[in-house]
């Protein structure tokens, strides 16, 4: 099984909204990402967890605050967000944090903030 | 961080040879060359990488200059299904949390 999933497709929220998107792999990968991506632009990242501890805080507002429960699962949870964090929002994983590594994308999760 | 540099757009004639260069004047030698694509409404998706030889595997080949300044990914036989954007991206192996999308190029294939 090579897959990362995403949950949910997509995502409504009001600005005083708290709302949760969850990936989740069952490759035994040890390093697992969230990038943020607008339309037309390539993704940029948010956070790596290696081990399950949080490796990379790429500087992201604190109303994005990530967790990872397990080996996996990766959550993150979204507070007071703001119309420009409307994007789509896309998780990998990768056996380690290693340059010789792939990373496995899911599909996503379409956020918009209203 | 090394940046790369990639053309905006390409274009391809169905199950013709294809090749998408990309420009990293700035690599470092320890910088692994990755290319990921990814296709519309998908996430990325990894096709290559390699660090000095050129590499080849069922997706595609990576053509590295001698000095490493320059890459190519070569699709042998573009389909309709190899229309997406293409990402050249430089991973330092020591610096390897750090993984840096460029603009990109998006390639369209012409039945």
């Amino acid at each position: 099984d090579t897959e990362v999933t995403q949950t949910p497709k997509h995502l409504v929220m009001g600005m005083t909204n708290k709302k949760s998107l969850k990936c989740e792999q069952h490759m035994g990968h040890r390093a697992m990402y969230w990038y943020k991506q607008k339309a037309k632009k390539p993704p940029e990242l948010m956070f790596v967890y290696s081990y399950e501890k949080l490796s990379i805080n790429e500087s992201v507002p604190s109303r994005f605050s990530p967790e990872c429960p397990n080996s996996s699962l990766l959550n993150l949870h979204l507070h007071a967000l703001q119309p420009e964090d409307s994007a789509l929002y896309l998780c990998a994983s990768s056996q380690g944090q290693g340059a010789t590594y792939e990373q496995y994308f899911g599909p996503g999760t379409r956020l918009t903030v209203t | 961080d090394a940046k790369t540099t990639q053309p905006n757009s390409m274009e391809s004639n169905e199950e013709e040879p294809v090749h998408l260069p990309c420009n990293h004047s700035t690599i470092s030698g320890t910088d692994y060359i990755h290319w990921y694509r990814q296709l519309p409404s998908q996430g990325p998706e990894y096709v290559i990488h390699g660090l000095t030889s050129n590499v080849n595997n069922r997706m595609a080949s990576l053509a590295i200059a001698e000095d490493r300044k320059s890459s190519t990914l070569i699709l042998h036989r573009a389909t309709l299904r190899d229309a997406a954007v293409y990402y050249c991206i430089l991973r330092g192996l020591y610096n390897f949390n750090k993984f840096y999308f460029g603009s990109g190029t998006k390639l369209n294939v012409k039945p």
